[in-house]
């Protein structure tokens, strides 16, 4: 079975630094990675996702993230956050030939941005 | 597009109490997952369905927990008897196809005394 973690519970930054955060996951086989996000008091909405191919992977917002096989690692990435950024961020691995659907999340990662 | 649609967006109840969660997916999607999410486990897979047919039940936590769908545009999740343990905000989600994200519903957040 796939496990998914992400190192930071809480980050907290001011407005225009540039934000990391780490995930890495546990599997042997193919997988499909994800990035979720949660605003508050809103529903998780997909950010970015990586299926194959190029492994910097662009979504919305000004987010982007890097698949490192050799690290099992599917880092995201902004180079200058905002406000409004603030939320819970979920990565996320899917098995290779299953429902996507069928998600394996990380703990979640609360970033605050401070204006 | 109206998203998906998950009734009621708060519940209260006593242990020992059935409680029915209920969600309407996107019109046209025919994968239908549920979630549960939890400060000490995070979020979890409890079942997902297929043209309203369940594919994968391994995440239901017992048999107190039961999940059905009987027709494209609806489902439910249902515990009886509920405990504490059971509070939790849960979560559905519908895909267009078996290879497309997900699109959440605003959760149920069950809290039982």
């Amino acid at each position: 079975a796939q496990s998914v973690s992400q190192h930071n519970h809480h980050v907290i930054l001011s407005e225009a630094a540039s934000l990391e955060l780490g995930c890495n996951y546990s599997y042997g086989g193919t997988v499909n990675l994800f990035w979720y996000v949660q605003y508050p008091g809103q529903h998780l909405q997909l950010l970015l996702k990586y299926f194959s191919g190029d492994p910097l992977v662009k979504g919305i917002k000004g987010f982007e993230a890097e698949f490192i096989k050799s690290k099992f690692s599917f880092n995201l990435r902004k180079p200058s956050v905002q406000w409004s950024d603030t939320a819970e961020y979920f990565c996320a691995v899917n098995a290779g030939g299953t429902s996507y659907g069928k998600l394996t999340f990380g703990q979640g990662t609360i970033l605050t941005v401070h204006p | 597009d109206a998203g998906v649609i998950q009734s009621p967006r708060h519940e209260v109840t006593e242990m020992g109490q059935e409680v029915t969660l209920r969600c309407k997916p996107i019109s046209g999607h025919d994968y239908l997952f549920w979630y549960r999410q939890t400060m000490m486990r995070g979020l979890e897979l409890l079942i997902y369905f297929n043209n309203n047919v369940p594919i994968d039940d391994s995440g239901m936590p017992e048999d107190r927990f039961s999940a059905k769908m009987p027709n494209a545009s609806f489902s439910t999740l249902k515990i009886q008897p509920s405990e504490p343990r059971d509070s939790a905000v849960y979560f559905c989600a519908s895909s267009k196809q078996g290879y497309s994200p997900l699109h959440f519903g605003n959760g149920t957040r069950l809290t039982v005394t």
